[in-house]
């Protein structure tokens, strides 16, 4: 079965860019998808089509997915963007596997 | 607005069953196809089922097939998850989402609900 890893957290100070990464065989042949969910909150749309923004989601979040990989970019990250982040794509069998998430933590 | 409203979670014996429900409003249901996520005590979120949004077209993650059941009622607004078989790794919090696309399903999720809780426990 298809696979997306990611690493388990990332830490960044405030400003700075952090950069999240999702792996799998051949994922960008595949489209990648990215949620933020916060405690005590639902998970969120962040990122679709690799890149594209949903309405609500700041500038400061963008994607990419070439290879084996997908990546979010957080420019200038805010105090308020700490949160579990997930990659998600979808397989021929119409299966949709998520990664295994990635804190962020804003130092 | 966009609202999608689980219920039906609760506490059960591993082997016995439950039936969760979706209630949804702020848009044409019958337009969209619906997805369950979950996510368990400690990990990740995991995608459980999706069903089309005529229903004609029904699939699952691995570990349910033969024990859970996705359906809906389009008169109604509503999706439903019928559980039986019940295990302890099926204990999560289990989420219904409303796939992006309106007809054939884009297999992400742009709107969720709050989530039931189901915990499978002797």
């Amino acid at each position: 079965s298809y696979e997306l890893t990611q690493p388990p957290s990332v830490s960044v100070f405030p400003g700075e860019t952090a950069t999240i990464t999702c792996s799998g065989d051949d994922l960008g042949d595949k489209y990648a998808s990215w949620y933020q969910h916060k405690p005590g909150q639902s998970p969120a749309l962040l990122i679709y089509l690799d890149n594209r923004r949903p309405p609500g989601t700041p500038e400061r979040f963008s994607g990419s997915n070439s290879g084996n990989t997908a990546t979010l970019t957080i420019t200038g990250t805010q105090t308020m963007d700490e949160a579990d982040f997930y990659c998600q794509a979808w397989d021929s069998s119409r299966h949709v596997i998520f990664g295994g998430g990635t804190k962020l933590t804003v130092l | 607005q966009v609202h999608l409203v689980e219920s039906g979670g609760g506490v059960v014996q591993p082997g016995t069953s439950l039936r969760l429900s979706c209630e949804v409003s702020g848009f044409t249901f019958s337009n969209y196809a619906v997805h369950w996520v979950r996510l368990a005590p400690g990990k990740g979120l995991e995608w459980v089922a999706i069903i089309s949004y005529d229903g004609s077209s029904k699939y699952y993650i691995d570990s349910v097939k033969g024990r859970f059941t996705i359906s809906r009622d389009n008169s109604k607004n509503t999706l439903f998850l019928e559980m039986i078989g019940l295990r302890a790794e099926d204990t999560a919090l289990y989420y219904c989402t409303r796939d992006r696309c309106n007809g054939d399903p884009c297999y992400d999720f742009d709107h969720w609900g709050q989530g039931t809780l189901v915990t499978v426990s002797s």
